[in-house]
């Protein structure tokens, strides 16, 4: 029973080039969440998708960032011409429904990305 | 906006010791969700107990309880008979109940060390 799986574990990029996160949620969930943790801080909402959709990008950066969740395969999340402060653990969540309550949010360990 | 604070960025216990961890929170909502999630080092963000805002009785699951005061917005988080495992860090979380409940807002978190 495979949980939230991300990769990879550990991403460095240099500054201007691209990063792609990758998420596989949980079986038979449909729902994935994008959060992303800068040092010494909590995580914090960036993206909510379904597959094909999304659903609430208002934590997303209005620049350089995007997600999407194909019908087939993981969701990604695609930081363009990275910079020093994107620099964080980035988190994958994934839930049979949409609810944080009645069918908790399950976490992979993260994407640590470090720009260079 | 909600905002979540945890006044305590680190706390130590001595094995099979009680440990209390603090959370504060700040809403307009009268219904809502709490939430406590750990974070060992190998990043996985993991739920430990969770609690609805309408209900009076405090959350318990096996050594961890809360002490919910909802007229104070505090939402503390006992460990009992502290284990080596338990050591993390512990994030208090908050989520409004209406349709935007996947969105959780994050304290900073508190380290937490056990001593053997």
């Amino acid at each position: 029973n495979a949980g939230v799986m991300q990769n990879p574990r550990h991403l460095v990029r240099r500054r201007g080039q691209e990063a792609r996160l990758r998420c596989s949620p949980m079986k038979g969930h449909s729902h994935v969440y994008w959060y992303r943790q800068l040092p010494e801080e909590g995580l914090k909402f960036m993206v909510y998708l379904q597959k094909e959709n999304i659903i609430d990008e208002s934590g997303m950066p209005k620049e350089r960032f995007s997600a999407e969740f194909p019908k087939e395969g993981p969701s990604i999340l695609r930081i363009q011409q990275v910079v020093r402060g994107d620099s964080a653990a980035y988190f994958c969540a994934s839930s049979p429904q949409g609810s944080s309550y009645n069918s908790p949010l399950h976490f992979g360990n993260g994407t640590r990305l470090t720009v260079t | 906006a909600q905002t979540v604070t945890q006044s305590q960025p680190e706390m130590s216990v001595q094995e099979a010791e009680t440990v209390t961890l603090s959370c504060t929170y700040d809403t307009s909502e009268s219904d809502y969700y709490l939430f406590w999630y750990k974070q060992p080092p190998s990043r996985q963000m993991i739920l430990v107990i969770r609690q609805e805002a309408y209900k009076q009785q405090n959350a318990t699951e096996n050594r961890f309880s809360v002490n919910f005061q909802k007229a104070a917005k505090s939402f503390s988080l006992k460990i009992s008979d502290s284990q080596l495992g338990d050591a993390a860090m512990y994030f208090c979380a908050y989520a409004n109940s209406g349709g935007s409940n996947y969105k959780l807002t994050f304290g900073k978190g508190t380290l937490l060390t056990v001593n053997p």
